[in-house]
């Protein structure tokens, strides 16, 4: 199983929907993060929990929300998607000196 | 957060060593000089760090100059699937807030 998992794989929805993207990691580490990545670029952080207790707005956070459920398990949320929010969405969990990284979700907003 | 500067991108042969240059001319006492690469769209991975030792593993080598306003990563036989974008990121002591900057795009030729 991978360290860190994030479901789904690939979406498509529409503009103002409400949509949540799931990560779970094995790794157990207090920290975990998300991240989007648009073509050509690299990833720039959304928000980022060091404990359950803890979030932090990243550099991107306007328009998403995250839950912190339980040390592993940490949820994006777009409240009213929109189509600039297309893009790959990362998870990914650390502890002092190195981080793992999920899959990636592509998410696309028609 | 220091910056860094890296090439866009470099071609390298298959079987040679490949060398990735990163310049971090205002880097703290206290941070350390991270890589990780992301193959096509994959979550990036951890491949090395160092303060100011160079520094060897089973995937490469890291050369910090003395004065630690720059380094170089070192693939030493390079293969196809170490094609890459390969990020060159300034760290404090722990994993901590990062967000990567455009990296350097390596194509292994063969």
């Amino acid at each position: 199983d991978a360290d860190v998992t994030q479901t789904p794989r690939n979406r498509i929805t529409k503009t103002g929907k409400r949509i949540m993207l799931e990560c779970s990691q094995t790794k157990g580490h207090d920290r975990m993060y998300w991240y989007r990545q648009d073509p050509g670029l690299g990833l720039r952080l959304i928000y980022y929990s060091f404990d359950v207790k803890d979030i932090n707005k990243g550099e991107i956070s306007d328009g998403y929300s995250v839950s912190r459920q339980a040390q592993a398990k940490f949820s994006l949320s777009l409240e009213s998607a929109i189509p600039n929010q297309t893009a790959l969405y990362f998870c990914a969990t650390s502890d002092t000196t190195e981080a793992f990284f999920g899959q990636g979700t592509r998410l696309t907003v028609v | 957060d220091a910056k860094t500067t890296q090439p866009t991108s470099m071609d390298c042969a298959e079987g040679r060593a490949a060398n990735l240059p990163c310049n971090h001319s205002t880097i703290s006492g206290n941070e350390y000089v991270y890589w990780y690469r992301q193959i096509h769209s994959q979550g990036p991975q951890y491949i090395i760090h160092g303060l100011k030792n160079n520094e060897t593993n089973e995937m490469a080598s890291l050369i910090i100059t003395e004065d630690r306003k720059s380094s170089t990563l070192i693939l030493p036989h390079a293969t196809l699937r170490d094609t890459a974008v390969y990020y060159c990121i300034l760290m404090k002591t722990s994993y901590d807030k990062v967000i990567f900057g455009p990296g350097t795009s390596l194509s292994v030729i063969p």
